[in-house]
Formats: structure tokens, sequence, C-alpha cells
């Protein structure tokens, strides 16, 4: 069944750039979106971007400016890039697959998740 | 954005209760409504989709309702696993919000 595993630095300075990657096995990119959610320690869920197989994006408007997702299908992964990190983007991170491959839909596959720290 | 409201953000319950929690929406979102179960340490698990459909693998005691603005989740009797926090979600409209989680603690 597909799988979704979430890579990347686990601490990050502040001011500087959060990169992550998630790399799909058991299936294929195609023909779904994929999601980058994030979790606050003890806190709630925050949808952060979802990204079409084709390369369609959509961004939440808190943090658009500092956003970006892009997709390698050849390499099965998707990946989140978000610069000028405070203390406030601490949280686990998530990738999720979109269900039904629809842009608007439940989230149906997770990752593990990934905690990243902002240091100062 | 629309703001999904769950209130209590936690409810004291016992193994067989049949145990209702609740989740309203700011604006209608049709039945674009999801649910989720998270244990500690873990990730989120879809439950329910599109307010009442049964995600595969997922036990027939859960099931949800509502429409509009006014969402429930059902447990019918409640098992020792099912100690965890409920989510909901919706999907109506980008970007897609949560609500503030319900946390089920033994009584």
């Amino acid at each position: 069944q597909v799988q979704l595993q979430e890579s990347g630095p686990g601490l990050v300075k502040s001011s500087e750039t959060l990169s992550l990657s998630c790399t799909v096995s058991g299936g294929s990119l195609s023909n779904f979106y994929w999601s980058w959610i994030r979790q606050p320690p003890g806190k709630g869920l925050e949808w952060i971007a979802y990204i079409y197989s084709t390369g369609l994006i959509n961004y939440n408007p808190s943090l658009k400016s500092r956003v970006t997702i892009s997709v390698d299908t050849p390499k099965n992964q998707f990946s989140l890039r978000l610069k000028s990190v405070t203390a406030a983007d601490t949280a686990v991170y998530y990738c999720a697959r979109n269900k039904g491959g629809y842009g608007l839909a439940a989230f149906d596959i997770w990752g593990q998740g990934t905690m990243v720290t902002v240091s100062s | 954005d629309i703001q999904m409201t769950q209130s209590p953000s936690s409810l004291s319950v016992s193994v067989g209760d049949r145990v209702t929690i609740p989740c309203r929406a700011s604006q209608s979102i049709s039945t674009n409504l999801n649910w989720y179960q998270q244990k500690p340490g873990k990730a989120p698990d879809l439950l329910i989709y599109d307010a009442s459909s049964l995600q595969s693998g997922v036990p027939s005691r859960f099931s949800g309702s509502g429409s509009g603005t006014d969402f429930t989740l059902t447990i019918s009797s409640l098992q020792p696993e099912d100690f965890a926090t409920y989510y909901c979600q919706q999907s109506y409209s980008t970007p897609q919000t949560f609500g503030q989680g319900t946390k089920l603690e033994i009584k």
C-alpha cells in the first residue's frame, strides 16, 4: 500500500529556510494531490499547501509569502520550503495524500511526521 | 477562512459509553466534513469523510452525521483503544481548516 516518509533537518536556525521532502512508496504520485500539514507541540493541525502531480499548487494564505511546494515525479517525491522561519514555525510537519484525486478533500494517507525545531 | 469549533476540548468517558463529539463550522460547508483520530506521537488517521462515509478499515462503531454547519462524530460503544484526540476538518473551501480537537479521557 502507499506509504509516505518525510525527511529533512530536525533543527533550523531562526531566519533561515526549512526544507523537507516527502517520498511516496508503494504507488505513484500521478493523479493525486499531495499536502503538507503541520502541528505545533500540544496544538492543533494547520494545512500548509497542496500540489498536484502536474504541478498545480494551492497555498494557505497565512503562509503563502514564505512557502514553496514542488514535485519531482520521477523521484516520486514532493517538497516543502519555508523561508524566514521563527520559533512559531516549530512543529511536527506531516505530508499527506488528498483523498480521491481532489485538492479539496480528506487526507487519507499520512506520513509519520517529522519534528522541526527552530532555534535562535 | 472557515472556522471550525470543537467544544468541549475534552470529555471524560468510560469504556462501553456511547460518545458523541460535536463540530461546528462558521458557515455552511454542505457535507464537506472529515473526522480524524490522533494518538500521542502519531499521525492522524482518517475515520469519516464527507460527513458520514466510513473510511476503509475503520470499525463500524464509528459514524458521522450532519450537514451545513453542525456535525457529530459518534462512537457507539467506546473501546480502550479509542482514547485519543479527535479532529474535524472542512474540505469545502481553501484553506482547509481543522477544529482544535476533542480529547477523550478516562473517567
